[in-house]
């Protein structure tokens, strides 16, 4: 099993929509959470950042982090074109594993 | 001003052959990173310097070996490449090894590199 696991997708949604995007994680040692963005040939980007259980939010994203059930999730709210792109989930204590990444198109 | 900076972006080569990655990073961070990310767009960790030092070096062929000459840059030399050396080399920098403060890692735009 590897240590993270995330829904490769593709995902394609219509512009406005509200996105939900997964992991689940394997290691209980891992205290930190975060998402990021790559957008087609470019390299990933930092999006979101957490160490705790709870919700965080930054504009139209939440970053959501279930250490009981070992689940990790993003949520983008009125999604728009330019949020088309890889999303890769990482969890570590001290070394961060990534997920595989979901595509994800939001269609104008 | 680019952050992380990787030479070339593309190279395409025959299977056999030696290829050289250069990176160098401006923002000043003591730890840089080689990631691999294959066609399904796997991100997997290669080798961690912290301020020259190799920290981190994951299962690997030795045919892989990184060199830092300073805390700036790091480049990755790959002897006898092989068809599933195919992918997107990525480098990145951190301001510390950990996770401890904002776990951000900052990312060139990555090496692709074609093996025929």
């Amino acid at each position: 099993q590897k240590e993270v696991e995330q829904d490769p997708g593709p995902l394609s949604v219509p512009e406005g929509a509200i996105v939900s995007l997964n992991c689940t994680y394997s290691n209980s040692a891992f205290q930190y959470f975060m998402w990021y963005r790559q957008y087609s040939r470019k390299g990933p980007e930092l999006l979101m950042y957490t160490y705790s259980s709870g919700n965080k939010e930054d504009g139209r994203f939440t970053a959501q982090v279930d250490k009981s059930s070992k689940y990790i999730s993003l949520f983008i709210r009125d999604s728009q074109p330019s949020d088309s792109a890889t999303y890769l989930c990482g969890a570590g204590s001290y070394q961060l594993t990534f997920g595989k990444g979901t595509k994800l198109s939001v269609i104008p | 001003d680019t952050a992380v900076s990787q030479t070339p972006k593309y190279l395409v080569t025959q299977m056999g052959n030696d290829k050289s990655i250069k990176c160098e990073q401006n923002l000043g961070h003591d730890t840089m990173y080689w990631y691999k990310q294959d066609s399904k767009k796997f991100l997997k960790i290669m080798f961690s310097y912290n301020n020259k030092e190799l920290i981190i070096n994951e299962t690997v062929p030795n045919r892989f070996s990184p060199k830092s000459p300073d805390k700036a840059h790091l480049n990755l030399h790959i002897n006898s490449l092989e068809l599933g050396d195919s992918a997107v080399y990525f480098c990145a920098s951190s301001q510390d090894p950990g996770m401890m403060d904002t776990g951000e890692l900052f990312f060139g735009e990555g090496s692709r590199l074609t093996v025929l």
